[in-house]
């Protein structure tokens, strides 16, 4: 079946703009996650979905970052102006299994490259 | 609180030859997973293996297995037989099981090279 898709994959800005970034995770799928993966680093996490709501959004780095998930499926990550420094590549990925000691492996997307100019 | 931390910001290996990549944690959750993931060049993260905190054996999938030594907080990635396809940063991940917080937290990662 399909995996997680992303769109766009690349996204170049100009300081000060808004951007959106969407993530299309594998169908059935409850939970929903964002990470965000700078230049050499691993990914940081932002913000986790079960279902239609933000349950952990701890990972926003401020208010101008962020996400929902109104129908409980796709997700859209929303930056208001956007800092060079929110240069990465964001990445989500989904999950079936959401709680207890059981093996609940997240399936990653090809990520978006967002530039900031 | 939890922590990951990849020591080796690169390493070498030839072909066909075993390679350890190692990971040491930190975490105050009682019950939590250890997951190892592949990025190659193209950016995509693959997963390679899991290992449960309490589970006795070790972890393996094909050429990969997982040394876990709870009692020291490592959890180091053997891959026996590299090939050159190996070649990518690899990343060491954990998440707790009980905690809010389902998202995976990630160490800096270790780029892997396989030489002919």
């Amino acid at each position: 079946g399909a995996g997680v898709s992303q769109t766009p994959s690349n996204k170049v800005t100009e300081k000060g703009k808004y951007v959106e970034l969407r993530c299309d995770p594998i169908s059935g799928h409850t939970a929903l996650y964002w990470y965000r993966q700078s230049l050499g680093q691993g990914p940081e996490f932002l913000i986790y979905f079960q279902g239609t709501g933000a349950a952990d959004d701890s990972g926003l780095p401020n208010d101008r970052f962020f996400a929902v998930r109104p129908e409980g499926s796709v997700s859209t990550l929303k930056i208001q102006r956007t800092e060079r420094g929110d240069s990465a590549v964001y990445l989500c990925a989904s999950s079936s299994k959401t709680s207890g000691p059981s093996y609940n492996e997240q399936f990653f997307g090809p990520g978006t490259r967002l530039t900031v100019l | 609180a939890q922590k990951i931390t990849q020591t080796q910001p690169g390493m070498f290996v030839q072909e066909k030859e075993a390679v350890t990549l190692d990971c040491t944690y930190d975490t105050s959750d009682p019950s939590y997973g250890l997951f190892w993931y592949k990025q190659p060049s193209s950016g995509e993260m693959i997963f390679l293996i899991y290992q449960g905190s309490y589970d006795q054996q070790n972890a393996t999938e094909g050429r990969y297995s997982l040394n876990f030594q709870k009692a020291r907080k490592s959890a180091n990635l053997v891959i026996s037989a590299s090939q050159l396809g190996d070649s990518a940063m690899y990343f060491c991940a954990m998440r707790g099981d009980f905690t809010g917080r389902r998202a995976l937290t990630f160490g800096s990662g270790t780029r892997l090279q396989v030489q002919p």
